[in-house]
């Protein structure tokens, strides 16, 4: 049983708010990931972590920070929301050592800007 | 770059149907490839996965073959029920650098009674 936890579930805000999405792990894996997926179901790489103090920018381009400064935490910052950032985030993690490593996933953060 | 090809959906069967849904990929070297299911307000979970040409992933029921001559990653379950009923994503992670998943597009199976 994967341990990956994300909080809040869900988030209503106005727009120009600004927001954290928190994510933590309890297995002490290196890799972090956070996806968005859209309406339509698909998902894409938004950002990425090698451990700490190491992130990078996904495929997807997104105006959305993040940070690492914990092993088991990987928030993710809007600084001003708009509605064009309704989505769901996801995020993940993995050990990374091994050829083929296993994503686990958090249960996801379904937000919805007005 | 690496991208994911999957079957659209919805896919509705009655249960105890045949299930097959087709993955095919494009990517360099020798990518590891996975098959997630999202169930409704849920985040993924792993259901199988294969890391090499020729292995068969099996959990559940499901089964998923690497076959690397026709770049293929399809989904099988003989005998579906309606607790299968979800969202199923056809994913691979590259052999080298960070190794995150490029997903397929998903496709919702609905099993009715």
């Amino acid at each position: 049983e994967a341990d990956i936890y994300q909080t809040p579930r869900y988030l209503v805000i106005g727009t120009g708010k600004k927001i954290t999405l928190e994510c933590s792990q309890t297995m002490g894996h290196d890799k972090m990931y956070w996806y968005q997926q859209d309406p339509g179901m698909e998902l894409h790489l938004i950002h990425y972590s090698y451990g700490v103090n190491s992130t990078e920018k996904g495929d997807l381009s997104s105006e959305s920070t993040v940070s690492r400064i914990r092993t088991e935490h990987f928030p993710l910052t809007l600084e001003s929301a708009r509605p064009s950032h309704t989505s769901q985030y996801l995020c993940a993690s993995s050990d990374g050592t091994s050829y083929g490593d296993t994503q686990y996933f958090g249960p996801g953060t379904r937000l919805t800007v007005l | 770059g690496n991208s994911v090809t999957q079957m659209e959906g919805p896919v509705t069967l009655s249960e105890e149907a045949f299930l097959t849904i087709n993955c095919t990929y494009t990517a360099t070297g020798y990518p590891s490839l996975f098959w997630y299911v999202q169930y409704p307000g849920e985040g993924l979970q792993l259901l199988l996965k294969a890391t090499k040409a020729d292995d068969k992933g099996s959990n559940k029921g499901f089964e998923a073959t690497y076959r690397k001559e026709t770049t293929s990653f399809h989904l099988e379950k003989g005998s579906v029920q309606v607790s299968d009923s979800a969202v199923y994503f056809c994913a691979l992670s590259s052999d080298t650098g960070r190794r995150a998943l490029t997903f397929g597009s998903g496709t919702r199976l609905q099993v009715q009674p």
